[in-house]
């Protein structure tokens, strides 16, 4: 079974203070992995997609890394404006569709 | 970037009645639109595939009667609970697509609905 495990839960980081984010996946033939960012109340926005392993995108004070069994999410240096819920999610076919498996995410806080 | 909008944002009913929720992709044409129910501190979890005019694909669970979800053009969709009750309290996101990769997927800023 297709499956997505983000660790930890939540994470409470000092302005400045560097960290990670993992995602761990078990998919048949990964296809995609997604990283999303969630403020509260809102809907998932997109950061990045990776497709093979070694892959790594970057934006600003994020940068996402791609295994064959997991994902990391770097924060470096991080700002208040970063506390969100961060979701990943891969690309899995089930029962012949394509559809997104959603992680059930980290909840970032940056202390000031 | 691609904007896609949820109305209403926030709605209180009362158990037993109808609630409908509207998606719409404001500057685009969505091929595709997706409907995500999210309770606290969980994960989004798909309810159901819509392509523009043909019938909705429902995951296994979800009642497609409780469930209503029209897809009437390439920009609105719409997702109706039927006969809500409070267990259908949750926070329902919609999602369009305007290609095939999952990276033309944009999210709605959901609706967030309790029914008393």
């Amino acid at each position: 079974e297709d499956q997505v495990t983000q660790s930890p839960e939540a994470l409470r980081l000092q302005e400045g203070e560097s960290s990670s984010l993992n995602c761990s996946y078990t998919v048949s033939g990964l296809r995609g992995l997604f990283w999303y960012r969630q403020d509260p109340g809102k809907g998932p926005e997109f950061l990045f997609t990776l497709y093979s392993a070694g892959e790594e995108k970057e934006k600003e004070r994020l940068k996402a890394t791609l295994t064959k069994k997991e994902s990391f999410l770097h924060i470096t240096a991080p700002k208040p404006e970063d506390s969100a819920t961060y979701l990943c999610a891969v690309q899995a076919t089930i029962q012949g569709a394509q559809k997104l498996v959603f992680g059930q995410g980290t909840r970032l806080t940056i202390n000031p | 970037g691609a904007v896609v909008s949820q109305h209403p944002s926030r709605v209180i009913c009362k158990s037993g009645t109808s609630v409908k929720i509207e998606c719409r992709s404001l500057d685009f044409q969505a091929t595709t639109m997706f409907w995500y129910r999210q309770f606290p501190k969980q994960s989004l979890m798909l309810m159901a595939t819509s392509n523009e005019g043909s019938k909705a694909t429902y995951e296994q669970g979800v009642e497609k009667d409780k469930f209503l979800i029209n897809h009437a053009s390439l920009t609105l969709s719409t997702l109706t609970v039927t006969s809500a009750h409070p267990e259908d309290s949750s926070f329902y996101i919609c999602s369009a697509r305007y290609g095939r990769a999952w990276d033309t997927q944009y999210f709605g800023p959901g609706t967030r609905l309790t029914v008393l």
